[in-house]
């Protein structure tokens, strides 16, 4: 199973603050995704990356949020003034050639927001 | 957004007995379906898949079965053991894009 790991593993962040997770896979993929889970919600698709792009986001991906692979490794989220209603868990996904339909998830940062 | 429904928030089950997890769709337009679990402050873990043309898939002690009439799929874990108490995810996706739709999760605790 590929390996993904996210950092940090918690950010505490006062309100209106800016944001970066990351997210490292160990080898290359193609195909990244975010997703996040508020407590006592469901996992929710936010935005999906492909050969530099992105190729699918969600009504959640509003203008606040980015993403980028500025080093063609690390693959980024960025919430640009985060709002308490952003604080979550954030999970880092990929997708390989050879593992076309399956997911493999990072184990995830907890974003608190205050 | 209610696409996909797992209606047992929990299962408790014996040591050495079939755990089975349920989970309903309504989308028809779904072509994969995939089970993860997930432990406390780990990420999901791929556990089996399958595809919306098949109605059953194998991997070790792990079967999916999908009834396509009935929008309804469920994971047998035969037999259970201790290290399989955690929460369950079923998801789905269509070929066109690759997001996944969840559900609620189902937390299986298996009792020794």
């Amino acid at each position: 199973e590929p390996e993904v790991t996210q950092t940090p593993s918690h950010q505490v962040t006062q309100m209106g603050q800016e944001v970066i997770l990351r997210c490292v896979p160990i080898s290359n993929h193609l195909y990244f995704y975010w997703y996040r889970q508020i407590l006592g919600q469901k996992v929710e698709f936010l935005v999906s990356f492909y050969n530099n792009e992105i190729s699918e986001k969600s009504e959640i991906f509003d203008d606040q949020f980015s993403v980028e692979r500025p080093d063609g490794s690390n693959f980024t989220l960025k919430i640009r003034s985060t709002k308490l209603e952003d604080s979550a868990m954030y999970f880092c996904a990929i997708r390989t050639s050879s593992s076309y339909n399956e997911q493999f998830f990072g184990p995830g940062t907890r974003l608190t927001v205050l | 957004d209610q696409q996909v429904k797992q209606n047992s928030p929990s299962l408790s089950v014996q040591e050495g007995r079939i755990s089975i997890l349920n989970c309903d769709y309504t989308n028809s337009m779904f072509d994969y379906f995939l089970w993860y679990k997930k432990y406390p402050a780990e990420g999901p873990t791929f556990l089996i898949s399958i595809s919306s043309i098949k109605d059953k898939n194998e991997d070790g002690r792990f079967t999916v079965f999908l009834n396509k009439s009935a929008k309804h799929l469920s994971l047998h874990i035969v037999p259970s053991q201790p290290g399989d108490s955690a929460v369950y995810f079923c998801a789905a996706h269509r070929d066109s894009n690759y997001q996944l739709i969840w559900g609620a999760g189902t937390k299986l605790i298996i009792k020794p």
